[in-house]
């Protein structure tokens, strides 16, 4: 069975970090294109970020709204993906959630940023 | 960025009865591949979206043959044959030809 588990949410003040991890299971991570994906609080989806794997040499890709802010990564060893925010603004107040190819989905982890 | 447009915006049906939401791309999503990269998700009350379709009108395993997709270019549609309550949420199209990868606003499905 594939699960998806983010973790590492919470409330956090504009201009601070926070730091996001997607543990998987039940595929093969180390071929895996893996992606995070917020949901605002009016419900719109929006992709974030993407990481290719080690023979596309763990290319990434951003959200031209996260970039230069937000930076994925992985760990293969782990079968895990991160999502390091910095510098972080009210509007990035959203649920987040990794994602399989866009196929299999966890069940999501609330950022809050507020004062 | 491809602006994905999605109509409508909420949708009510009986159940028994066909469905269909259109979603329409600000340009081509046939990619240098050739394939088209466009998705169909459900997002049941409370849950996670769910995909349902890929590449256009591919089912994902365990998707009831009810549903449909259909397009090419930059016009798409899904299609419920016959709505059952199971059916019920926000369904969004999603293309994952050109970066950023971008979705359309939803199509709120409801019972009548």
């Amino acid at each position: 069975e594939v699960q998806l588990v983010e973790t590492g949410g919470g409330l956090v003040q504009p201009g601070k970090s926070l730091k996001l991890t997607c543990a998987t299971s039940g595929f093969t991570f180390s071929n895996a294109w893996m992606d995070w994906v917020r949901q605002s609080p009016e419900k719109q989806l929006e992709w974030v970020a993407q990481i290719k794997d080690k023979s596309n040499n763990y290319a990434t890709y951003y959200a031209e709204s996260v970039k230069g802010r937000f930076t994925i990564s992985r760990d293969d060893s782990k079968s895990s993906v991160y999502l390091q925010m910095n510098s972080l603004k009210e509007e990035d107040t959203a649920i987040y959630y990794c994602t399989h190819g866009i196929l299999d989905w966890g069940q999501g982890v609330m950022v809050t940023v507020s004062s | 960025d491809v602006v994905m447009t999605q109509t409508p915006v909420s949708l009510s049906v009986a159940i028994g009865q066909p469905a269909s939401i259109s979603c329409k791309s600000s340009q081509s999503l046939v990619g240098t591949s050739g394939k088209t990269y466009l998705n169909w998700l459900l997002q049941r009350p409370g849950q996670s979206p769910k995909r349902l379709i890929y590449l256009v009108s591919k089912l994902d395993s365990g998707i009831p043959d009810r549903f449909s997709g259909s397009g090419s270019e930059t016009d798409f549609t899904l299609k419920i044959s016959r709505v059952e309550a199971d059916d019920l949420g926000v369904y969004y199209c999603l293309q994952g030809t050109h970066f950023p990868y971008t979705f359309g606003a939803g199509t709120k499905l409801e019972l009548k």
